[in-house]
């Protein structure tokens, strides 16, 4: 079974530049999760959809970040313009509350670095 | 205030011996769920143990199990008979309610646990 898909794994970029990740969840999840790791603040939830709805974008640092679900297979967090704090490793995760104990199932994340 | 506390930043074992990863946690809601994850060097985080708040008996899988204490708001892992493998970061984490769609987790700072031969 596929897992999680995050795309791009890794990626360099100036700063100004803007960043796009992109995040394909196991089939039948209804629920996706983006999570930022840092050093210094552990993980972070920035932003969560159910039902490609968004239920809690509070996690989301300011309004150079965005994030958007059109359909339940696909997922998109974009940074723009990219700043050097933003980097990071950027994790999508998806679940399904109807099974199991409704745990979190990650992708391998994507690995930010801004210049 | 912290939700969830992983008050041991690193912690060194000798294989084969049992280890403990402590966890305490904050919240008012009745309902909630306790999950372990492992990050190895990889990255990837994988998930290893659940514990709701109504089981009444502590969650088991395999080598891992959880010394729940709700009381206390503890929810320690315990690995028992340590392999090399068992070298990651370990991330306790809650989710609060039962609300429909409400299934986001807050996870701790992290264990860093090294197996040492």
């Amino acid at each position: 079974d596929a897992g999680v898909i995050q795309s791009p794994r890794h990626e360099v970029t100036e700063m100004g530049q803007e960043v796009t990740l992109r995040c394909k969840p196991i089939s039948g999840h209804n629920s996706l999760f983006w999570y930022r790791q840092t050093m210094m603040r552990g993980l972070e939830l920035l932003i969560y959809f159910n039902n490609n709805v968004p239920i809690d974008d509070s996690g989301m640092p300011e309004d150079r970040f965005s994030a958007k679900m059109p359909n339940a297979s696909f997922s998109t967090l974009k940074i723009q313009p990219s700043e050097p704090r933003d980097s990071a490793v950027y994790f999508c995760a998806s679940s399904l509350e109807t099974s199991g104990h409704g745990e979190l199932f990650f992708g391998e994340g994507s690995r930010l670095t801004v210049l | 205030a912290q939700k969830i506390t992983q008050t041991q930043p690193g912690m060194f074992v000798q294989e084969k011996e049992a280890v403990t990863l402590d966890c305490t946690y904050d919240t008012s809601d009745p309902s909630y769920g306790l999950f372990w994850y492992k990050q190895p060097s990889s990255g990837e985080m994988i998930f290893l143990i659940y514990q709701g708040s109504y089981d009444q008996q502590n969650a088991t899988e395999g080598r891992y199990s959880l010394n729940f204490q709700k009381a206390r708001k503890s929810a320690n892992l315990v690995i028992s008979a340590s392999q090399l493998g068992d070298s990651a970061m370990y991330f306790c984490a809650m989710r609060e309610g039962t609300n429909f769609g409400n299934e986001k987790l807050t996870f701790g700072t992290g264990t860093r646990l090294t197996i040492i031969p």
